[in-house]
């Protein structure tokens, strides 16, 4: 089993729309949890950091269950330029404090 | 704030060249910088993470002495790819983090191509 696993989609949604990604992590020890989206052939950007009480940013909530182990995005009336591949990625917290990617999970958002 | 520069974007060269490539945290001090590789609609690969001072962590399957890393101050990390062949071919991305807890921000990466 993957320590960070998340719906690869693709997921095809209409401008407008609200979708949401699920992302699951495996160590309980997992200390800290950020989103990040990869734009094709490019770097990934850091899109927001997840807190346990839930954050928002403008169209974006990200939400954090210890007991269950998962993290979630939700984006709201969709924008063709939200069309990227999101990444989720946990940190351990330890000494060598590595962050485990997520696959990613991608999304097209259509006009 | 948290701006990664990497250097070069784009690299072609022939088989046997040796090859670097500097990461560098512009406007603060990483005291860990981390290195990656990602093949085409695939995942990042962690390849190694690095520590100012003190010598890089690889991960299992990466060869050090293949893919030397030097982070000599707060603020540069580099990787040279040794005697490159097409096989290294991919693109490579650093990271750096100011600290434990914090994000990752990712420099441009850089696209190898060898010959």
């Amino acid at each position: 089993r993957k320590e960070v696993e998340q719906d690869p989609g693709p997921f095809n949604v209409p401008e407008g729309a609200t979708v949401a990604f699920n992302c699951t992590y495996s160590n309980s020890a997992s200390q800290s949890f950020f989103w990040y989206r990869q734009d094709c052939r490019k770097e990934p950007k850091l899109l927001m950091s997840v807190y346990s009480s839930g954050n928002e940013d403008g169209r974006f909530t990200a939400q954090l269950n210890r007991a269950s182990q998962y993290i979630s995005l939700l984006i709201r009336d969709s924008k063709l330029s939200d069309s990227a591949t999101y990444l989720c990625v946990v940190n351990r917290g330890t000494n060598a404090g590595k962050s485990t990617f997520g696959d990613g999970t991608t999304l097209t958002v259509k006009p | 704030g948290a701006v990664v520069s990497q250097h070069p974007s784009r690299v072609i060269c022939k088989s046997g060249t040796s090859v670097k490539i500097e990461c560098r945290s512009l406007d603060f001090q990483a005291t860990t910088m981390f290195w990656y590789r990602q093949f085409p609609k695939k995942s990042l690969m962690l390849m190694a993470t690095s520590n100012e001072g003190s010598k890089a962590t690889y991960e299992q399957g990466v060869e050090k002495d293949k893919f030397l890393i030097n982070h000599a101050s707060l603020t540069l990390s580099t990787l040279t790819v040794t005697s490159a062949h097409p096989e290294d071919s991919s693109f490579y991305i650093c990271s750096a983090r100011v600290a434990e807890g914090q994000p990752q921000h990712f420099g441009d990466g850089t696209r190898l191509s060898i010959l």
